[in-house]
């Protein structure tokens, strides 16, 4: 069975601190996708990264990094220097479909909540 | 940019109507889907919809629910008969193939 656990309910940082969330999958299938969103508090997922399972090279988009280990079933998430904007809950998903033509069914975590304080 | 709308933002209805949520997916896209996230949980996976016809669904999409893409722009999820536990963030998105792009969502209440 595919499974995504964030054990961290909630993080609170200060502005400027980089915080690092952190997401264990489940799953059997050897061909499979990882993602991160962002849930602002206006409701809105927003998508932020994809990364399949035979590309575990880091990756890095302005303040935002992804380390993705097979190794450790982990796929976790950093905000560098993080701002009052960065203030979210962030939800990482695992595309569970059986269908191989298509990544939209997905198994989201509990997500954590990101309280960023100036 | 193209975006999944959704309408309306927010509806109130009574236990045991019928509620229409409305989908406008990104225009190019094949695949559709609903996802539920009850206020405080995290989002839940219900149906997805491929060449006009359901192509998985969840144990929580049963009878009382029902998708149907009635033209070639609007996705629909109709529950007949509203439950109180019903009350939650309806959420429709939208993929080429690759990751599904989200609408704003439709937060359902029903009282």
């Amino acid at each position: 069975a595919q499974k995504v656990t964030q054990a961290q309910t909630e993080i609170s940082v200060v502005e400027k601190e980089d915080v690092t969330l952190d997401c264990v999958y489940e799953t059997r299938d050897t061909t499979y996708y990882l993602f991160w969103y962002k849930q602002p508090p206006s409701g809105e997922l927003v998508f932020l990264i994809r990364r399949n399972s035979f590309d575990e090279q880091n990756e890095i988009s302005g303040r935002y990094s992804w380390n993705f280990q097979k190794s450790t079933s982990s796929f976790n998430f950093t905000i560098t220097a993080s701002q009052v904007v960065d203030s979210a809950v962030y939800f990482c998903a695992l595309s569970v479909t059986t269908k191989t033509d298509s990544w939209g069914k997905l198994q989201f975590g509990a997500g954590t909540q990101v309280v960023v304080t100036p | 940019e193209p975006e999944v709308t959704q309408t309306p933002s927010h509806q109130v209805t009574q236990m045991g109507q019928e509620v229409i949520l409305r989908c406008v997916p990104i225009s190019n896209h094949l695949y559709f889907y609903w996802y539920r996230q009850i206020l405080g949980q995290k989002v839940e996976f219900l149906v997805s919809f491929y060449n006009n016809e359901i192509s998985e669904k969840s144990e929580i999409f049963d009878d009382q629910f029902s998708v149907e893409r009635p033209d070639g722009s609007n996705f629909t999820l109709k529950i007949r008969s509203t439950k109180l536990e019903d009350s939650a963030m309806y959420f429709c998105a939208s993929s080429e193939g690759g990751e599904a792009f989200f609408g704003q969502g439709t937060r359902l209440t029903v009282v």
